[in-house]
C-alpha cells in the first residue's frame, strides 16, 4: 500500500482556467476528505465523503469548487474560474468509518499557483 | 462550531523538553490529534486522544482534559529532525452520533537550536 496519492503535485494556472487534482486512498478506506492549506495556516476542511455520498461541505467551497466521488474510490476536486486566492496546497486524506478511524492519512498534497 | 488555539511558534534546544499547548472550544467532542508538519510535506500522525489522561508514544506524549478543552504535547529528547509544525486538531460528532471531519488549529513552529 503506497498510502494517499495525489496528482498533479503542482499546478500553476493562469487566472480563469480550470484546474482538476485526482486523489486515489488508501485502498479500503470508505472515508475521503479534502483540505485546503495556506502558508502559516492549519488545514481548513473543505468537504468529505464517505463511500460515493458527500456527507459534509464547508461554506469555504464556493459554487466554483466541486468534488466527486463517484465510484467510492479515487476522488476530484475541480476548481473553476481560477482566482488567485485560490493558491494553496490542496491536500487530500482518508481513513476507515470505523476501527482505525481514529486515523486519518493524507496525501503528499497537491499546490497550486494561480497567476 | 470549532474554535483551536495553540501557540505559533516555540524554540527548544537539542535534547531538552518541550510542551505544546492546546485549548479548543467544540460543539460537540470525538476525540483530538495532534499531527507532524514538515515544511512542505503533508501532516503525519502523531497522537489520538478521545479520553482524559495521558498517551505516551516513544519520546511523544499527548495529554487531554475534556472539562478544560486543553491538551499538549510533549516531545522529550528533542532532536534537530523534530523542527516542524505541530498541529492540534478536534474532531467533532455528527448528531447522528458518527465521527466527523477534523478541524485544524493553525500550528506551532517550533525550531530545534543546537
Amino acid at each position: 500500500d503506497t498510502g494517499v496519492s495525489q496528482n498533479p503535485r503542482h499546478k500553476i494556472t493562469k487566472r480563469g482556467q480550470n484546474v482538476t487534482f485526482r486523489c486515489d486512498p488508501i485502498s479500503e478506506h470508505n472515508r475521503l476528505y479534502w483540505y485546503r492549506q495556506t502558508l502559516g495556516q492549519g488545514p481548513e476542511f473543505l468537504t468529505y465523503f464517505q463511500n460515493e455520498a458527500q456527507l459534509e461541505k464547508s461554506r469555504l467551497l464556493s459554487d466554483r469548487f466541486s468534488a466527486e466521488r463517484p465510484k467510492g474510490s479515487f476522488s476530484t476536486l475541480e476548481i473553476q474560474r481560477t482566482e488567485q486566492g485560490d493558491s494553496a496546497m490542496y491536500l487530500c486524506a482518508s481513513s476507515l468509518a470505523k476501527g482505525d478511524g481514529n486515523t486519518i492519512y493524507f496525501g503528499e498534497g497537491s499546490w497550486l499557483t494561480v497567476v | 462550531g470549532q474554535n483551536i488555539d495553540q501557540p505559533t511558534e516555540m524554540t527548544a534546544t537539542e535534547g531538552a523538553i518541550v510542551q505544546i499547548n492546546c485549548t479548543y472550544q467544540t460543539s460537540g467532542f470525538n476525540g483530538l490529534f495532534w499531527y507532524q508538519q514538515h515544511a512542505g510535506e503533508a501532516p503525519t500522525f502523531l497522537s489520538y486522544n478521545v479520553l482524559d489522561g495521558l498517551e505516551e508514544k516513544g519520546r511523544f506524549s499527548s495529554f487531554l482534559s475534556r472539562s478544560k478543552g486543553y491538551s499538549y504535547l510533549l516531545l522529550k529528547e528533542l532532536q534537530m529532525k523534530d523542527s516542524a509544525s505541530y498541529l492540534c486538531a478536534v474532531r467533532d460528532r455528527v448528531n447522528t452520533g458518527t465521527a466527523s471531519k477534523l478541524t485544524f488549529g493553525t500550528g506551532t513552529r517550533l525550531q530545534v537550536t543546537l
